[in-house]
């Protein structure tokens, strides 16, 4: 059973770019949530999707866009790319609502 | 005012040392995680809790729900266990996160 994998692990974009950030959900299951994790600061939820469909969003403008695959595996794209965009940037994955299991997350820098 | 409040923000230690780290929060939940963050980033799920209390080696969890009020204790503390903990809430979509309390065990 392998665990859940981000890609990549560090991303270095300028400003006014596009990202594609990549989660590969644990063996089983078919829950995926995305958090942005500013330096010193507690993760905050982006979005959660469920069966392919998106199940919930934070506070965070429609330029972060997400998408769930057949297999429940996920993307994270953020358009137009600002500096405070820069965090780390992590998934997790569940069985329908429960326990979640991390990813080890995405270092994106915007420059 | 957030509505996960973790104290203390920083907790250092001398190793065997006995840690409790509290979590605060608002409003009614359907479950309660603690998580383990190391530097680097990748987290650890350590416990989730609806109710009650668990126990896993050496770290014990507990949660009153009537209180709004969870704890993470750990016995015996190490270097190994300096990390960040991280008490986050579970909403049926979403996990709201404390900022975490940073450990430091030294020996």
């Amino acid at each position: 059973e392998t665990g859940v994998t981000q890609s990549p692990t560090h991303l270095i974009k300028t400003r006014g770019q596009q990202v594609t950030l990549r989660c590969s959900s644990q063996s089983g299951h078919n829950t995926v949530s995305w958090y942005q994790q500013a330096l010193g600061q507690g993760p905050q939820f982006i979005f959660q999707y469920y069966r392919e469909e998106e199940n919930g969003r934070g506070n965070f403008p429609p330029r972060f866009s997400g998408l769930q695959f057949p297999n429940y595996s996920s993307e994270l794209n953020v358009n137009a790319l600002e500096l405070d965009d820069s965090a780390l940037y992590l998934c997790a994955s569940s069985l329908d609502h429960y326990e979640q299991y991390f990813g080890p997350g995405t270092r994106l820098t915007v420059t | 005012k957030n509505e996960v409040e973790q104290s203390p923000q920083n907790l250092t230690a001398q190793e065997g040392e006995f840690i409790t780290i509290n979590c605060s929060y608002s409003v009614g939940i359907s479950a309660l995680h603690w998580l383990q963050q190391h530097p680097g980033g990748g987290i650890v799920s350590l416990f989730m809790l609806s109710s009650g209390k668990k126990k896993h080696g050496r770290l014990i969890a507990t949660i009153n729900i009537q209180e709004k009020h969870s704890s993470l204790h750990i016995t015996a503390s190490h270097p190994r266990d300096s990390a960040v903990y991280i008490c986050a809430v579970e909403y049926p979509d979403k996990l709201i996160f404390g900022t975490g309390t940073r450990l430091q065990v030294f020996p």
